[in-house]
């Protein structure tokens, strides 16, 4: 099993543009979320989802956007990059809200 | 909403000894768990306790949900066990909704 994969590893943007974080699961969890994390703070979770087709907003949601049309992929979309989104993103999984498994993050810089 | 404080913030140990790092909530939980992030920002989950104690090697954990902690234990640290420890819960509400503390930073010197 690949566990969680996230794509890219990096990235750069300049304010204004739009992107997707890509995230995927082959272990058949139904839960899946996205987190922020920034420095010397916890992670703060972006938006989550219990299963294909429902998705659900966390704590920092606004500019971002998710969807799940299957269970192994919740792309993470950010319609029009801000400063403020500079981040490590953290993409992760759990079976029945348990234990959660990670991706190894993507670093974004918006300029 | 629910409050996660974790203590201490930081911490330095000599390779070989044992620490005890505190997680705090203020509320119910029926989903806590310890995580542990390495030096190169991989997360790690240590433990999925909502309650009781569980052991796995070197590392333990002890959660009193009546009283709202949780404690994680490491012995016979080593220099791999630096990081940051993270503890997360959520409620019954929604027991999929995990709030993070801060961490505690532990470096481990040889």
């Amino acid at each position: 099993n690949a566990g969680v994969t996230q794509t890219p590893k990096f990235q750069v943007l300049k304010t204004g543009q739009s992107m997707t974080l890509q995230c995927a699961q082959d272990m058949n969890h139904e839960y899946m979320s996205w987190y922020r994390q920034d420095p010397g703070m916890g992670l703060r979770l972006i938006h989550y989802s219990v299963g294909a087709g429902i998705t659900d907003q966390g704590e920092v949601p606004n500019g971002y956007n998710v969807s799940r049309s299957t269970t192994e992929d919740f792309p993470l979309r950010l319609l029009s990059a801000a400063p403020s989104q500079t981040s490590v993103y953290f993409c992760a999984s759990s079976l029945q809200g348990h234990e959660q498994y990670f991706g190894p993050g993507t670093r974004l810089t918006v300029t | 909403g629910i409050q996660v404080e974790q203590s201490p913030p930081d911490l330095i140990l000599q390779e070989g000894a044992n620490s005890t790092l505190r997680c705090n909530f203020s509320d119910s939980v029926n989903n806590l768990q310890w995580f542990h992030q390495n030096p190169w920002g991989q997360l790690i989950n240590l433990f999925y306790i909502p309650s009781g104690t569980k052991q796995n090697g070197r590392l333990s954990a002890t959660t009193v949900a009546t009283e709202r902690y949780s404690l994680l234990y490491i012995s016979s640290s080593q220099t791999t066990d630096s990081g940051v420890y993270f503890c997360a819960v959520a409620n019954a509400g929604n027991n999929r909704k995990l709030i993070w503390g801060l961490g505690t930073s532990l470096a481990v010197n040889p």
